[in-house]
């Protein structure tokens, strides 16, 4: 699975888009890039996959660069809720064993009113 | 749907001691796994099970075992509890083969190590 980079930490001011950026060099052309975040103390929740085409959910948008070295989660009005680590992980979709998550540290996004 | 559940939230154990910690999921998924989070890092893996009858190892295996008997059930023996095991552990699952491999996380046990 390739290594991905987040920056440690980030700050948002409520009611504004939180843009987190994630660099993926090395992502091979089968290799999705997922988002999941944690919530202090409690199991990560997922938020967005995609592959190469940009994608929108209702929790936020992945943008992915045409050479999908790298991607932005944005969450587009973020909340005080929206506080916690965001990770970014690059995995081939085939499950089974490939269906392993390779966490790094994540970014820790604090929303400040 | 109850989606991931484990019990217990919290347990102390002593050094030696042996315990198991249980995770259940409703939603048919075949694929399960456990992790570990020690303070201010992220996941690990411990074992996984790509369906019942078939348990492979992690990153980190040492010191645990896994058994997965029926599809719903996936629990965790911690076999002589030593401080070094001290952490949250989070079970997980997913579809085995889904388009989306998206993964359900439960609340986590809280276990602390004396």
């Amino acid at each position: 699975d390739a290594k991905t980079t987040q920056p440690p930490s980030m700050d948002c001011a409520e009611g504004r888009a939180a843009n987190l950026p994630c660099n993926h060099s090395t992502i091979s052309g089968n290799e999705y890039v997922y988002w999941y975040r944690q919530i202090h103390s409690q199991g990560p929740q997922y938020i967005i996959h995609g592959l190469k085409n940009n994608e929108t959910n209702e929790m936020a948008s992945l943008i992915i660069t045409e050479d999908r070295k790298s991607s932005t989660l944005i969450l587009p009005h973020a909340t005080l809720r929206d506080t916690a680590v965001y990770y970014c992980i690059a995995q081939a979709n085939y499950g089974g064993s490939q269906g392993n998550l390779i966490f790094g540290k994540g970014t820790k996004l604090s929303v400040k009113p | 749907n109850a989606g991931v559940t484990q019990t217990p939230k919290f347990q102390v154990l002593k050094t030696g001691q042996s315990m198991t910690l249980q995770c259940a999921q409703d939603m048919n998924h075949e694929y399960m796994s456990w992790y570990r989070q020690d303070p201010g890092m992220g996941l690990r893996l411990i074992h996984y099970s790509v369906g019942a009858g078939i348990t492979d190892q992690g990153e980190v295996p040492n010191g645990y075992n896994v058994s997965r008997s029926t599809t719903e059930d996936f629990p965790l023996r911690l076999l002589s509890a030593a401080p070094s095991q001290t952490s949250v552990y989070f079970c997980a699952s997913s579809s085995w083969g889904a388009g989306t491999d998206t993964q359900y996380f439960g609340p986590g046990t809280r276990l602390t190590v004396l």
